[in-house]
C-alpha cells in the first residue's frame, strides 16, 4: 500500500545531542513537509521540500536541518542548537495522487 | 507564522448531538481541507474542498468552502464516541507554493 513511514515511533534524545528523524513516502509526491506540534497546539511548519535536491524553510526551522537526495526520503535532524526539542513531529506529502498525507508521527522526548 | 483561525478550540457534546466548527482566515484559500488527529497517530484526511461555494459531504461528516474563500465549516451529524480527537482545518495559500497552513485544531470530546 502506498504511504508515508515515519520512524522511530518514540525517540529519546540526551540533552546536546543531535538525532535524525526518518520519513520516507512511496506515493510519487514531489512536496513533503515537517510539522511541530506541541501539546494542545496546532501543527507549525518546520520545513518543506517542493522538489528533490530543494528546500525551504518554515514558521519554525531555527535549530533543524533537512536534506532532499532522493524523491522518496526527507529526513529531519534536530540538533543540540534546538533548545526545547521535545514534541511530536509530523512528516508529510503532496501529490495529485492521493492528496495531502500524513504519517504516523515521531515522538521526541529529551532526557 | 501565519495560522489559520479554527473556533470552537475545544467541544464537549452528548453522543447522538450534531457538532459544528469552522475556520476563518485573512487570506484568500485556493484548497480547503480537513483532518481529524487521533492521539499520537498523524492526521487522516476526512474531506478535501477545491471551488468556492463547494459542498461535500463524507459519511456524517460535511464541510464547506465559504464563498469568499476565506472560510470553511465542518458539520458531523449524530456524533458517535469515535468522533472524539481533533479536527484540523488547512487551506492552501494562493502563492504557487504546495504550502498549506493549518488551523489550532478543534478537541471533540463525546459523552456516551
Amino acid at each position: 500500500d502506498g504511504g508515508i513511514t515515519q520512524s522511530p515511533k518514540y525517540l529519546f534524545r540526551k540533552e546536546g545531542q543531535n538525532v535524525t528523524l526518518s520519513c520516507e513516502q512511496n506515493l510519487n509526491h514531489d512536496a513533503m513537509y515537517w510539522y511541530r506540534q506541541d501539546p494542545g497546539q496546532g501543527l507549525r511548519l518546520i520545513y518543506y521540500s517542493q522538489i528533490v535536491n530543494d528546500f525551504q524553510k518554515g514558521d519554525i526551522a531555527e535549530g533543524y536541518s533537512v536534506s532532499r537526495e532522493k524523491k522518496e526520503s526527507f529526513p529531519l535532524t534536530v540538533t543540540s542548537a534546538q533548545k526545547n526539542p521535545t514534541a511530536f513531529y509530523l512528516c508529510a506529502s503532496w501529490g495529485r495522487n492521493y492528496g495531502y498525507t500524513f504519517g504516523s508521527g515521531t515522538r521526541l522526548t529529551v532526557v | 507564522g501565519q495560522q489559520l483561525n479554527q473556533s470552537p478550540q475545544s467541544m464537549f457534546i452528548q453522543e447522538g448531538e450534531d457538532v459544528s466548527m469552522n475556520c476563518t482566515s485573512s487570506s484568500i484559500f485556493n484548497t480547503w481541507l480537513w483532518y481529524k488527529q487521533d492521539p499520537g497517530e498523524g492526521p487522516v484526511l476526512l474531506i478535501a474542498l477545491y471551488k468556492a461555494g463547494e459542498l461535500t459531504s463524507n459519511g456524517r461528516l460535511t464541510a464547506q468552502f465559504g464563498i469568499t474563500r476565506k472560510d470553511s465549516f465542518l458539520n458531523i451529524s449524530a456524533s458517535i464516541p469515535s468522533d472524539v480527537g481533533i479536527y484540523f482545518c488547512a487551506g492552501q495559500d494562493t502563492s504557487g507554493t504546495y504550502k498549506y497552513i493549518f488551523g489550532t485544531g478543534t478537541r471533540l470530546k463525546v459523552l456516551a
